[in-house]
């Protein structure tokens, strides 16, 4: 049964740092792998989304990394700022079932 | 170009009852896609629906159904509402037949309270 584990739970940091989120899963079928951030009474945006067969994809000062064999990625947020204040939710879709398994969450707090 | 929409925003219902939730892809989307939202379970998946018929199902019981239209408007509904539903229910639109397999895009979700 695929499991998808985010930690930290929660992260508080100052503006301006560079930081790290992690995201783990126990099997390594997986189509692909997607990190999403969650803002309250806004829904899920997508952020990234990397296919089995990537090892990495960005998107401005986002970078999300995959290492399928040891079923683990990394979002990486590069200058945070306040704007980037959100729960960060990545999720794997299985080769089996198309569905998405996701993760806790991690809730991120950017300081001015 | 509209984003997906959902209403009614907020719910509250007492149990026994029954509530329909309705989703309203963006244009040119045929998929849509439910998931389930708790404090205690996260995110789970419940259905997915592409040009009218369900392709997918989450492991979730029979009083959770849904349907969608030609126009690809999706409805769901919950039965015999039960306390465990209190959640944010939120639909995502894809133009893919497998929406997993590609990006989606969710609406900001209907708050269901089941009192």
């Amino acid at each position: 049964k695929q499991e998808v584990t985010q930690i930290p739970a929660a992260l508080s940091v100052p503006e301006g740092e560079n930081l790290v989120l992690n995201c783990s899963f126990t099997d390594s079928a997986i189509y692909n792998l997607q990190w999403f951030r969650q803002d309250p009474g806004k829904g899920l945006t997508s952020l990234l989304l990397i296919q089995s067969s990537q090892r990495e994809q960005t998107s401005g000062r986002l970078n999300a990394s995959l290492d399928k064999s040891s079923g683990r990625s990394t979002l990486y947020i590069a200058a945070s700022q306040p704007g980037d204040s959100a729960t960060y939710l990545c999720a794997v879709s299985r080769d089996s079932n198309y569905q998405l398994i996701w993760g806790a969450g991690t809730k991120l707090i950017i300081k001015p | 170009k509209a984003g997906v929409t959902q209403t009614p925003r907020y719910l509250i219902k007492t149990r026994g009852q029954q509530v329909t939730l309705s989703c309203s892809p963006i244009s040119g989307h045929r998929s849509v896609s439910w998931y389930q939202q708790t404090p205690g379970q996260g995110l789970q998946f419940l259905f997915e629906y592409f040009s009218e018929t369900q392709r997918n199902k989450g492991n979730f019981p029979g009083r959770f159904s849904g349907r969608q239209f030609s126009n690809s408007r999706s409805e769901m509904n919950v039965s015999t509402l039960e306390l465990g539903d209190s959640a944010l229910y939120l639909c995502a639109s894809s133009q893919l037949l497998r929406s997993a397999l590609g990006e989606q895009f969710f609406g900001p979700g209907t708050r269901l309270t089941v009192l």
